[in-house]
């Protein structure tokens, strides 16, 4: 079974800094895809960013950058000039389409964002 | 976007009723919804997949007797918690995929927050 790993229970950034969280995942597919999912207090979840395995290159959307490492596993999610309204849980995330669309997610790491 | 909502945002309920909690999809059509459960400070941890006109298909350890779903049309699916007992107590959250392929995106529903006395 695949299983994704967050090392970092917690995490804190000072406001425009950068900060990255960490993720690394156990599959033996070829074919699979990424995902950082924020989760803030209020409890829905917001896609950040997504990444398909067969792409080389890394996934950006604005401040959120993705350092994908297939050879090793690794999914890291970097924050560029944090904000406030960053703070939240933040949940990397495996699927397949094999697996019909199934997510595993990891354990999340909560992010402060310190003014 | 895609919006996903969820019927009740709450519920308080004694320990041996049930419980439904109703997953739709406002504006787009899905196929596929899933129903996640969430302990606090914890993971999202999958507990069915729920295919519309079909029989949902359950994680392992998911009592499906205990957590009944049901998918009647292309934009609700409902989750019941049969005869409730305190440890069923948690955040309930579904999803809906929308579209066929899996790069789609899956969208969240806001929550239940269950909590049996």
């Amino acid at each position: 079974a695949q299983t994704v790993t967050q090392s970092q229970p917690e995490m804190s950034v000072q406001e425009a800094e950068t900060v990255t969280l960490s993720c690394t995942y156990d599959t033996s597919e070829s074919d699979y895809y990424l995902f950082w999912y924020k989760q803030p207090p209020s409890r829905q979840m917001i896609l950040v960013i997504r990444q398909e395995a067969y792409k080389q290159q890394n996934a950006t959307e604005n401040r959120f950058s993705v350092n994908f490492q297939k050879a090793a596993k690794s999914f890291s999610l970097k924050i560029s000039d944090s904000q406030l309204g960053d703070a939240a849980m933040y949940f990397c995330a495996y699927g397949e389409e094999t697996s019909g669309s199934r997510l595993t997610f990891g354990e999340g790491t909560q992010l402060t964002v310190n003014p | 976007g895609a919006v996903v909502s969820q019927h009740p945002s709450r519920v308080i309920c004694k320990s041996g009723t049930s419980v439904k909690i109703e997953c739709r999809s406002l504006d787009f059509q899905a196929t596929t919804m899933f129903w996640y459960r969430q302990f606090p400070k914890q993971s999202l941890m999958l507990m069915a997949t729920s295919n519309e006109g079909s029989k949902a298909t359950y994680e392992q350890g998911v009592e499906k007797d205990k957590f009944l779903i049901n998918h009647a049309s292309l934009t609700l699916s409902t989750l019941t918690v049969t005869s409730a007992h305190p440890e069923d107590s948690s955040f309930y959250i579904c999803s809906a995929l929308k579209g066929q392929r899996f790069y789609n995106e899956q969208f969240f529903g806001p929550g239940t927050r269950l909590t049996v006395l």
